[in-house]
């Protein structure tokens, strides 16, 4: 599975966008691009998933470049709730895979009043 | 409320004890997991399952017992545990090993004295 790296820390304040970018340069052809968001003393919870140009949501949206060596979470007019770690996953999850998601250190974002 | 349900939420047992973690998943889906995530690590992922045939043991240690009666219950048996275990254990489930959604449960906080 491709390594990602992400900024660790975060810091913002209401109404603001937040983007976090993410690397993952050994990113394969059938690798997708996935985003879990994490409260304090709670599991992941899925946000969204990509595998090339922009996606969108009604939680975020995800831009990938054409080369798919990052990516970038973007969160349109944070509020304090959205305080959490973000994770950035790389992945075939083709029926050949065993489920494995690869969880890093994630970005801690903290949002300000 | 994701659909997926752990019991207990805390347990606090010695080291001589055996207890039993408890996953319950309501959304029809063939793959559960169980990650354990201690203090400032990321998650790891200890077992899956799919179809209640086990698919991955991520080098748990035997101290560690899984058990899938069926696809929607998941159990983690736990025996003569050391105080490195604490930590907090999530169930998660999927519709099956190829899609990397996975909705996880609260957890629960373990503390091995």
């Amino acid at each position: 599975l491709a390594k990602t790296t992400q900024p660790i820390s975060m810091d913002s304040y209401e109404g603001q966008e937040v983007n976090i970018t993410c690397s993952h340069n050994n990113i394969a052809t059938n690798d997708y691009i996935t985003w879990y968001q994490q409260f304090p003393s709670q599991g992941p919870r899925f946000i969204i998933q990509g595998y090339k140009t922009k996606v969108t949501n009604e939680v975020a949206s995800l831009f990938i470049p054409a080369d798919r060596k990052s990516s970038t979470l973007s969160l349109p007019r944070v509020s304090l709730s959205d305080t959490a770690v973000y994770y950035c996953l790389v992945g075939d999850f083709s029926s050949s895979n065993t489920g494995k998601l690869i969880f890093g250190q994630g970005t801690t974002l903290q949002v300000k009043p | 409320e994701t659909g997926v349900t752990q019991t207990p939420r805390h347990l606090v047992m010695g080291m001589t004890n055996k207890k039993s973690l408890k996953c319950e998943q309501h959304l029809g889906h063939n793959a559960m997991y169980w990650y354990k995530q201690s203090a400032k690590k990321p998650l790891e992922l200890m077992f899956v399952y799919s179809l209640e045939e086990r698919v991955e043991n991520n080098s748990v240690p035997s101290r560690f017992s899984p058990e899938c009666p069926n696809s929607s219950h998941l159990f983690l048996h736990l025996h003569t545990l050391q105080p490195e275990d604490s930590a907090l254990y999530l169930c998660a489930s999927s519709r099956g090993l190829a899609d990397n959604e996975q909705f996880f449960g609260p957890g629960t906080r373990l503390t091995v004295l």
